[in-house]
């Protein structure tokens, strides 16, 4: 079964930073393109950012470019989402999400299958 | 970046009845290489994280009701509950995966009337 269990979310301060990580199992986590998708309370789905199944593409959504960084340990079986400079915009529920397979190790489009049950991030004073 | 939008903002229906929710992308989310639409709807209860329920347009995820449809090509899109049951109370988001900004519609809740 597969199954992606995200850790790391709280109460930050505006202008702060956090470490949000992702736990997969079930599936051969080296051989899937990764991304983080964050709703606000009350609101829609937003993508955030991806990485490629080798860690060597990432992709940002405009937003947060230049402040969050993606990364994984694909020994470990995780993924993670640095967040820098956060302000009281990017409090949302954070969701780590997997893509459906796709074979290409450099562009991939498909949609994402698996979701984790997502970790809060509040950012206040 | 590929705008999303979706009508109605909500909709209340009776069980056994028939809902319709619609999506539209500011430009065609349909690939010619591949005759593709790029185009995904995911259902959202209450607590819960999204679950993908159609991908291209029209397939149906293994272990979805068959009272789910999709359809649709190009920029307009339709996703149909066919006979409404209670379990299908929720948020339905539609998805492009075209470009890299994967850009969801702000989502169509549906109740039972």
């Amino acid at each position: 079964e597969v199954q992606l269990v995200e850790s790391g979310g709280g109460l930050v301060q505006p202008g702060g930073s956090l470490r949000l990580s992702c736990a997969g199992s079930g599936f051969t986590f080296n051989s899937y393109w990764m991304y983080w998708v964050r709703q606000a309370p009350g609101k829609g789905l937003v993508w955030v950012s991806r990485m490629n199944s080798d860690g060597s593409i990432t992709n940002y959504a405009d937003s947060v470019k230049g402040r969050f960084t993606i990364s994984r340990d694909n020994a470990k079986n995780t993924l993670y989402l640095r967040m820098n400079s956060l302000t009281v915009e990017d409090t949302a529920v954070y969701y780590c999400v997997r893509g459906r397979y796709c074979s290409s190790p450099t562009s991939c489009h498909t949609p994402f299958d698996y979701w984790g049950q997502g970790t809060l991030v509040t950012i206040s004073s | 970046d590929i705008v999303m939008t979706q009508s109605p903002d909500s909709l209340a229906v009776s069980l056994g009845e028939r809902a319709t929710i619609n999506c539209k992308s500011s430009q065609s989310v349909l690939y010619s290489s591949n005759n593709k639409n790029y185009l995904a709807w995911y259902q959202q209860k209450p607590g819960q994280p999204p679950k993908l329920l159609i991908s291209w347009a029209s397939t149906r995820e293994s272990g979805v009701p068959d009272r789910f449809s999709g359809s649709g090509s190009g920029t307009d899109f339709t996703l149909t509950i066919s006979s409404l049951q209670a379990e299908d109370v929720a948020v339905y988001h539609c998805q492009q995966y075209y470009s890299t900004s994967f850009t969801f519609g702000p989502g169509t809740k549906v109740d039972i009337k």
